[in-house]
């Protein structure tokens, strides 16, 4: 079975500034996708980024980006210029590629705050 | 653009009594999944249904039914509820053949007393 990792329950950023959330995970396939889900106060399960594992290129949405090593089962995201609204509980998700087994298992979360 | 519509959004019940919560999945899109949230918790996935077909399993206790109709709507059936059965409920969607993203519902938001 898979499992996420992220080490990292609390971080804080100043505004405007960059800061990294970490995740590992551990897998025995060879193919997966990867997601960073953000869950602001409402509770709402938003789609930041995703990574295809067969894709070697870092994904990038405008200011959240990735850094995938996929030797290592790791799986960073990269937010820059932190603004008052990243603020929430950041999940890594892991999906497998095979057909009938497309659940998300998540990390613990890590919940960011945005100082002013 | 069309989003995933879960209903009710509340819903307060007594231990032992029954829910039903709907999911209708973005058009077009084929299967669905069940997430369910307890308190501090990350989402812990129930079960899935694929062109009507239950897709895979997890860990959805035996007092809980699913099954997605034609219209591909879903409805998670929970029976006997119990205290610890509080939680947020989530749906997804995703298209099989798309960029394989599932997409979340606002979620229905469970109280057992």
């Amino acid at each position: 079975a898979q499992t996420v990792t992220q080490s990292q329950p609390e971080m804080s950023v100043q505004e405007a500034e960059t800061v990294t959330l970490s995740c590992t995970y551990d897998t025995s396939e060879s193919d997966y996708y990867l997601f960073w889900y953000k869950q602001p106060p409402s509770r709402q399960m938003i789609l930041v980024i995703r990574q295809e594992a067969y894709k070697q290129q870092n994904a990038t949405e405008n200011r959240f980006s990735v850094n995938f090593q996929k030797a290592a089962k790791s799986f960073s995201l990269k937010i820059s210029d932190s603004q008052l609204g990243d603020a929430a509980m950041y999940f890594c998700a892991y999906r497998s590629s095979n057909f009938g087994n497309e659940k998300l298992t998540f990390g613990t979360g890590t919940r960011l705050t945005i100082i002013p | 653009a069309a989003g995933v519509i879960q209903s009710p959004r509340h819903l307060i019940k007594e231990k032992r009594e029954t829910a039903t919560l709907k999911c209708y999945p973005i058009p077009r899109h084929d299967t669905v999944y069940w997430y369910q949230q307890g308190p501090g918790q990350d989402p812990q996935f129930l079960i899935s249904f694929y062109e009507k077909m239950q897709s895979d399993k997890g860990s959805i206790p035996d007092r809980f039914s699913a099954q997605q109709f034609s219209d591909y709507h879903s409805e998670l059936n929970m029976s006997s509820l119990e205290l610890g059965d509080s939680a947020l409920y989530f749906c997804a969607s995703s298209l099989s053949t798309g960029g394989h993203e599932q997409f979340f519902g606002p979620g229905t938001r469970l109280t057992v007393l």
